[in-house]
C-alpha cells in the first residue's frame, strides 16, 4: 500500500512569509496527489488536485507541484486565514486513499 | 443549497453497531461517488471508504474491511456507513464526502463534504 509522509509537521512562520511543505509518496503516484486545509472543528476543504490544480474558489497564492514521489505545497504569502492543518491525499482511483500526517502551520 | 448532512453518530458501547448517514441535497446524488473519512479526536485524518458513482466499486481501508459497509438509498439521496463490532479504535467524527474522478477516470478527489458526525465508543 502507499504510504505517505509529510514534513514539517509544524511550521511556524509570520503573516507574508512564503512557506512550502512537502509530501512523500512510498511509490510513484504520478501527479495523483490532493492537498486539503483544515482549520480546528471543521470539515478538510479541497485546495489542489492533479498535484498542481487549484480547486475553483482557492486563492491563487497556494501552489502545489511534484510528481512521482515527492510533492509540495506552497503559500507564496501567509494570510491570518492560512494557520490550519494541512494534509495530502493519494487521488489514484485505485486506492487506498490514504492521508498523509499532516503539517501544522502556526503564527510565529 | 448544495450540501451533504452526516447524522447517526452518539455514544455506543463497545462491540456494538451503528449505522451513520450522509444526505445529498442541490446536486445530482448519483452522479457522484461517496469518500467517509474520520477524525480521532486530535489526530489526523483517516480515509475510510469510497464508493464509486454507479456503484460498481467499493473500497474500504484494509483494516476496516469486514466491519464497514458502505450502502445507499437514491430514493433519499442518502449513503450510508454500517459500522459493526465497534471499538474504541473507532471513536472519532466521521465526515463523508462529494467525490469526483478526474484524468479519464484515474484519479479522484473529494469536493465538498460535510460537517462531520461524532462517534464514541465507551462502555
Amino acid at each position: 500500500d502507499i504510504q505517505l509522509t509529510q514534513s514539517p509537521s509544524f511550521l511556524s512562520a509570520s503573516i507574508g512569509d512564503r512557506v512550502t511543505m512537502t509530501c512523500r509518496a512510498s511509490q510513484a503516484i504520478s501527479i495523483y496527489l490532493g492537498w486539503y486545509q483544515q482549520k480546528p472543528g471543521k470539515a478538510p476543504q479541497l485546495l489542489i488536485y492533479a498535484a498542481s490544480t487549484l480547486q475553483n474558489g482557492v486563492p491563487s497564492r497556494f501552489s502545489g507541484s511534484g510528481s512521482g514521489t515527492e510533492f509540495t505545497l506552497t503559500i507564496s504569502s501567509l494570510q491570518p486565514e492560512d494557520f490550519a492543518t494541512y494534509y495530502c491525499q493519494n487521488l489514484r482511483s485505485y486506492p487506498p486513499h490514504s492521508f498523509g500526517p499532516g503539517t501544522k502551520l502556526e503564527i510565529k | 443549497q448544495v450540501q451533504l448532512v452526516e447524522s447517526g453518530g452518539g455514544l455506543v458501547q463497545p462491540g456494538r453497531s451503528l449505522r451513520l448517514s450522509c444526505t445529498a441535497s442541490g446536486f445530482t446524488f448519483n452522479a457522484y461517488g461517496v469518500q467517509w473519512v474520520r477524525q480521532a479526536p486530535g489526530k489526523g485524518l483517516q480515509w475510510v471508504a469510497t464508493v464509486w458513482s454507479d456503484g460498481t466499486n467499493e473500497f474500504y481501508e484494509d483494516s476496516l474491511r469486514g466491519r464497514f459497509t458502505i450502502s445507499s438509498d437514491n430514493s433519499k439521496t442518502t449513503m450510508y456507513l454500517q459500522m459493526t463490532s465497534v471499538g474504541v479504535e473507532d471513536t472519532g467524527v466521521y465526515f463523508c464526502a462529494r467525490v469526483i474522478s478526474f484524468a479519464g477516470g484515474r484519479g479522484v478527489y473529494f469536493d465538498l463534504s460535510g460537517q462531520g458526525t461524532l462517534v464514541t465508543v465507551s462502555s
